[in-house]
């Protein structure tokens, strides 16, 4: 049962243009949303997140989009640039869970 | 800060054997996690621990077990290594719940059982 999805595995973009990796779950008591990104041989590294009582948090380039009717979170990246080229991984948690529950990830890779 | 570390990067094990991943952090952090992530798959979460002498199951935890003697160090036992349990084996820490603190993860053990 795969409570949180992302549906692309991979995503390519011109550098310069609008990334947006999209992610869809199935849990209605997921209230906190994590967007993760991940290079190669490294762990995982937290890029920004979003609470539910929000619908749009926005950090620098980077912005996550949430629509709780339909289940579905977005992260907008502009521009985009090379070294955003990577696995990012939504997640998704509730009050009290103690833990996260994670996609299956989104390779981007951002083309010169 | 040395951030959340792990032993060994890589190792290879043969079927049958046993082995110990470790993992330690320095930030003082409460809740502690072990994942595990297979090729085109996201982290599935083995075990966890709230605090120094609790320890609890995750989505996949048969053929491991945990310890938490102390708060820095986690440590994750496989017992009786079998060829399903080649992954990269991920350990993260949280400053207090998970729901609502950002999960610092360390660079990851790679593991095959041949």
């Amino acid at each position: 049962d795969q409570q949180v999805k992302q549906n692309s595995p991979s995503l390519s973009v011109q550098e310069g243009r609008i990334s947006i990796l999209n992610c869809d779950y199935t849990n209605s008591m997921f209230d906190y949303f994590l967007w993760y990104k991940k290079y190669p041989a490294e762990g995982p590294t937290f890029l920004i997140s979003i609470s539910s009582i929000k619908d749009k948090n926005e950090d620098g380039r980077f912005t996550v989009f949430l629509n709780k009717s339909a289940k579905h979170l977005s992260l907008h990246i502009v521009p985009s640039q090379p070294g955003d080229s990577a696995v990012y991984f939504c997640a998704a948690s509730w009050q009290g869970a103690q833990k996260l529950v994670f996609g299956q990830g989104t390779r981007l890779t951002i083309n010169p | 800060n040395a951030g959340v570390t792990q032993t060994p990067k890589f190792r290879i094990l043969k079927i049958g054997q046993s082995m110990t991943l470790q993992c330690t952090q320095d930030m003082n952090h409460n809740y502690m996690y072990w994942y595990r992530q297979d090729p085109g798959m996201g982290l599935k979460l083995i075990y966890y621990s709230v605090g120094a002498g609790i320890t609890d199951k995750g989505e996949v935890p048969n053929g491991y077990n945990v310890s938490r003697s102390t708060t820095e160090d986690f440590p994750l036992r496989l017992e009786l290594a079998a060829p399903s349990q080649t992954s990269v084996y991920f350990c993260a820490s949280s400053p207090r719940s998970g729901t609502y603190n950002e999960q610092f993860f360390g660079p990851g053990t790679r593991l095959t059982v041949l």
